[in-house]
């Protein structure tokens, strides 16, 4: 199996930094993907690690262990626009996704 | 150019009737997957299409399927509905084979309630 757990909900304030993990347990997988999706609309690409460490793009980065089995995506300067649903997904086929992480962002 | 489009957006069955979902796909795309979003669930796997060929399918009865026309655009259907179908679902479609490395670029759902 491929089983990938996330934190249910989380939230933190406007202007600092979060951290969303998603751990795993398979066999063996291609990358692992993260999507963002707002509430009623549909995942959006955020990020794609496929070697071990930090891919940075502006205030979103992920981050990939596969020896340990973990990877988490980092939010830096939340805006109040960053609430929303952060899924993690296993690149195989086909995709499998974790249940989401749901972040509120207060002022 | 334009993204992944589905329709329709939402709709209202009852039990027992049947439903047909579209997706067309970005252009250029040849690979269209198709999930099933609940809140309790999150988003399960229906069906992997390249080429017009199923090449993955998900652990859904036998109600729940689909298709892939020559110019890439997908269909779904479900038939005789139970109320437990109702959930948003979504199609994304990627560039090329399904390998677990190509983005998947995800349409807007259609939004399916079972009464």
């Amino acid at each position: 199996g491929q089983n990938i757990d996330q934190p249910t909900e989380m939230t933190a304030t406007e202007g600092a930094i979060v951290q969303i993990n998603c751990t795993y347990q398979t066999s063996g997988f291609n990358g692992l993907f993260w999507y963002q999706q707002h509430a009623g609309e549909a995942p959006t690409f955020l990020s794609y690690n496929v070697l071990d460490g930090l891919e940075e793009k502006g205030r979103f980065s992920s981050f990939l262990s596969r020896s340990k089995g973990y990877s988490y995506l980092l939010l830096k300067e939340l805006q109040m626009k960053d609430s929303a649903s952060y899924l993690c997904a296993l690149g195989n086929t086909p995709l499998v996704f974790g249940k989401g992480t749901r972040l509120s962002v207060i002022a | 150019k334009a993204g992944v489009t589905q329709t329709p957006r939402y709709l209202i069955k009852t039990r027992g009737q049947q439903v047909t979902l579209s997706c067309s796909p970005i252009s250029g795309h040849r690979s269209v997957s198709w999930y099933q979003q609940t809140p309790g669930q999150g988003l399960q796997f229906l069906f992997e299409y390249f080429s017009e060929t199923q090449r993955n399918k998900g652990n859904f009865p036998g109600r729940f399927s689909g298709r892939q026309f020559s110019n890439s655009r997908s269909e779904m259907n479900v038939s005789t509905l139970e109320l437990g179908d109702s959930a948003l679902y979504l199609c994304a479609s990627s560039l090329t084979v399904p390998r677990g490395t190509d983005t998947q670029y995800f349409g807007p759902g259609t939004r399916l309630t079972v009464l």
